[in-house]
């Protein structure tokens, strides 16, 4: 399973843009990286996923460059609301797509008015 | 979207008493789960990794004897905490994905996770 390494933590003001970026240096050729956010007390949720390039969703923007050893994910105009711990998972789908993931420490991302 | 539930959202025990939690796909059938424990202010810990009708995969440093896990359908895990001690109070949390057939959101895979179980031993 790769490792993943992020900031711990970040602060930003309402309205900005905030980018949040993660490495993962031995990502393997059949792994994808996914994004989740998560709330204290409740589960983590899905925010976006890609493999390469660039993927844009609803709600984030996720930039992988070609080497895939690094990624960013791009909160558009954050709020409050986006107050939250951020977590950037690597891996492989297997046995046909149930993916054993190792969750890093992510970052808490402070969004301050 | 797919929906994963826990139940119960939060439980109080007695120290020595045991405590089962039930991690149900509402609208998805799941082959296998997965179930993590949160420590406060600490990221997600795999304990184990359910298999619908067979024997589940612990992961290191998790007691099979302790944290019983049973994935008796496709839609239903329950981890049971024996003999809790007050050590074992955490925020446990349980993931389950799609079989291949039933993914309908253009993406390779995708974990579902349930909102989790409070669960404090006194």
């Amino acid at each position: 399973l790769a490792k993943t390494t992020q900031p711990i933590s970040m602060d930003s003001y309402e309205g900005q843009e905030v980018n949040i970026t993660c490495s993962h240096n031995n990502i393997a050729t059949n792994d994808y990286i996914t994004w989740y956010q998560q709330f204290p007390s409740q589960g983590p949720r899905f925010i976006i996923q890609g493999y390469k390039t660039k993927v844009t969703n609803e709600v984030a923007s996720l930039f992988i460059p070609a080497d895939r050893k690094s990624s960013t994910l791009s909160l558009p105009r954050v709020s409050l609301s986006d107050t939250a711990v951020y977590y950037c998972l690597v891996g492989a789908a297997l046995f046909g797509g149930y993916q054993k993931v190792t969750f890093g420490i992510g970052t808490k991302l402070q969004v301050i008015p | 979207g797919a929906v994963v539930s826990q139940h119960p959202s939060w439980v109080i025990c007695k120290s020595g008493t045991s405590v089962k939690i039930e991690c149900r796909s509402l609208d998805f059938q799941a082959t296998t789960m997965f179930w993590y424990r949160q420590f406060p202010k600490q990221s997600l810990m795999l304990m184990a990794t359910s298999n619908e009708g067979s024997k589940a995969t612990y992961e290191q440093g998790v007691e099979k004897d302790k944290f019983l896990i049973n994935h008796a359908s496709l839609t239903l895990s329950t981890l049971t905490v024996t003999s809790a001690h007050p050590e074992d109070s955490s925020f446990y949390i349980c993931s389950a994905s799609q079989t291949s057939r039933q993914r309908s959101s253009g993406r390779v895979y995708e974990q579902y996770f349930g909102p989790g179980t409070r669960l404090t031993v006194t």
